[in-house]
């Protein structure tokens, strides 16, 4: 068990630029999800993958969004045209199938600066 | 909607005392999972524990055990015993069951706990 990777760790970027984020999941696990995390708030969903389809979405995501899971491993987040709002710690967690209560497991975040 | 509410900004507590972080909650799903998770500075979320709301039981995890009051709807975390590295943010979550299998948790606002010397 190598725990769930994000890359990058920090990125900064001017408003109106694309920056895409890369999640790769434990290796078993079928589940990935991606949340984001503003300073003084806990993490607030955003989607959930099960294998390579996006099953569901919240309203945060807007248009400018977009998530991917090509081949059911690793995940990757873009965000088009960024946004000041945009700035966060950007978190990916996966888990595997089975009971409602298995855990999330996090990674260690993209931190996201748009300046 | 569901809602959790953490009502301690930050907690101070010595090495070796027990401390109780608070956490309520809001739900109209007779059916839901409440979760605490740690998150030191590096940033990640560390899983800590877990209560079902037909679990007749509180949840002990270690040090970690959560005190699960129905009726009040809070679900407080005890950690026994604290150590310096137990210092760190602390989330409470819920998911309702109708998202069996799927973890969308809400999240509250955190607890900052500093344990000192």
């Amino acid at each position: 068990d190598t725990g769930v990777s994000q890359d990058p760790r920090h990125k900064i970027t001017k408003r109106g630029q694309n920056v895409t984020f890369r999640c790769d999941p434990i290796s078993e696990h079928n589940r990935l999800y991606w949340y984001r995390q503003t300073l003084g708030q806990g993490p607030e969903f955003l989607t959930y993958f099960q294998n390579e389809a996006q099953l569901e979405k919240s309203r945060l995501l807007s248009d400018r969004f977009s998530a991917e899971r090509p081949k059911g491993s690793f995940s990757t987040l873009e965000i088009q045209r960024t946004e000041q709002g945009d700035s966060a710690m950007y978190l990916c967690a996966s888990s595997s199938t089975g009971s409602g209560n298995s855990p999330l497991h996090f990674g260690n975040g993209t931190r996201l600066t748009v300046t | 909607a569901q809602k959790i509410t953490q009502t301690q900004p930050g907690m101070f507590v010595q090495e070796k005392e027990a401390v109780t972080l608070d956490c309520t909650y809001d739900t109209s799903d007779p059916s839901y999972g409440l979760f605490w998770y740690k998150q030191p500075s590096s940033g990640e979320m560390i899983f800590l524990i877990y209560q079902g709301s037909y679990d007749q039981q509180n949840a002990t995890e270690g040090r970690y055990s959560l005190n699960f009051q129905k009726a009040r709807k809070s679900a407080n975390l005890v950690i026994s015993a604290s150590q310096l590295g137990d210092s760190a943010m602390y989330f409470c979550a819920m998911r309702e069951d109708r998202n069996t299998g799927f973890q969308k948790l809400v999240f509250g606002t955190g607890t900052r706990l500093l344990v000192s010397p």
